[in-house]
């Protein structure tokens, strides 16, 4: 099946500091990729869908400021967490939909912001 | 708005065991349907989908899933527990006509699998 891969697989930054997330469609095209944030033991939520060569698309709630996507190839969609505070601790997960319209999800990032 | 709900946040079933995890969807029409399976600090892998094709639906590693319109549900069973199954389960809907747009997914349902 189709490989989705994310960069990096965890990271520790100090509060204030940005941290940019790459996630890459291996082996296909995706001109959709959906960014998820997942809390401990909760489900995942959708915080916007990306689409390349266009503005993402922010779920209800989610700050466009704060978590900025950028979708600048058809293979690489990147999330950026600005000035990040500790409540910004997460899982982000992100997908990519291939031309069947089936998503394939990457093996997540995790952020701890101190 | 289309939602799902698993029933039981934790399942633990004995080696060799039924597995039924349970998952039911509000929807006005029949999405499609989705069963994922996470391991820690892992992404969510497909196990099976139903996509208005047959109601039966087979997956990997030994699961399926039967689409019931008249309960609105989509639980995922599997005849015989392995230990290798401990996993997060989530079930998910998708909007019909969206193909594989937005995912809304459930809670989740822990499995734990014991000798």
């Amino acid at each position: 099946g189709a490989v989705v891969s994310q960069h990096p697989s965890w990271v520790i930054c100090k509060s204030g500091t940005s941290v940019k997330i790459e996630c890459r469609s291996l082996d296909f095209q995706a001109t959709t990729m959906f960014w998820y944030r997942q809390f401990p033991k909760q489900s995942l939520m959708l915080m916007a869908t990306s689409n390349e060569g266009s503005k993402a698309t922010y779920e209800q709630g989610v700050e466009k400021d704060k978590f900025l996507i950028n979708h600048a190839s058809l293979t690489l969609s990147t999330l950026t967490v600005t000035s990040a505070h500790p409540e910004d601790s997460s899982f982000y997960i992100c997908s990519a939909r291939d031309w069947l319209d089936e998503q394939f999800f990457g093996p997540g990032t995790r952020l701890t912001v101190l | 708005a289309q939602s799902v709900t698993q029933l039981g946040s934790h399942v633990s079933v004995s080696e060799g065991a039924l597995v039924l995890l349970r998952c039911n969807y509000s929807s006005s029409v029949p999405p499609y349907l989705f069963w994922y399976v996470q391991y820690p600090n892992q992404g969510l892998q497909l196990l099976l989908k139903y996509t208005s094709a047959a109601t039966l639906v087979k997956g990997i590693n030994g699961f399926e899933a039967e689409f019931k319109k008249s309960e609105t549900s989509f639980h995922l069973t599997k005849p015989s527990a392995h230990m290798s199954d401990a996993a997060e389960y989530f079930c998910a809907v998708s909007p019909l006509g969206g193909g594989y747009n937005k995912l809304i997914f459930g809670a989740g349902t822990r499995l734990a699998v014991h000798p």
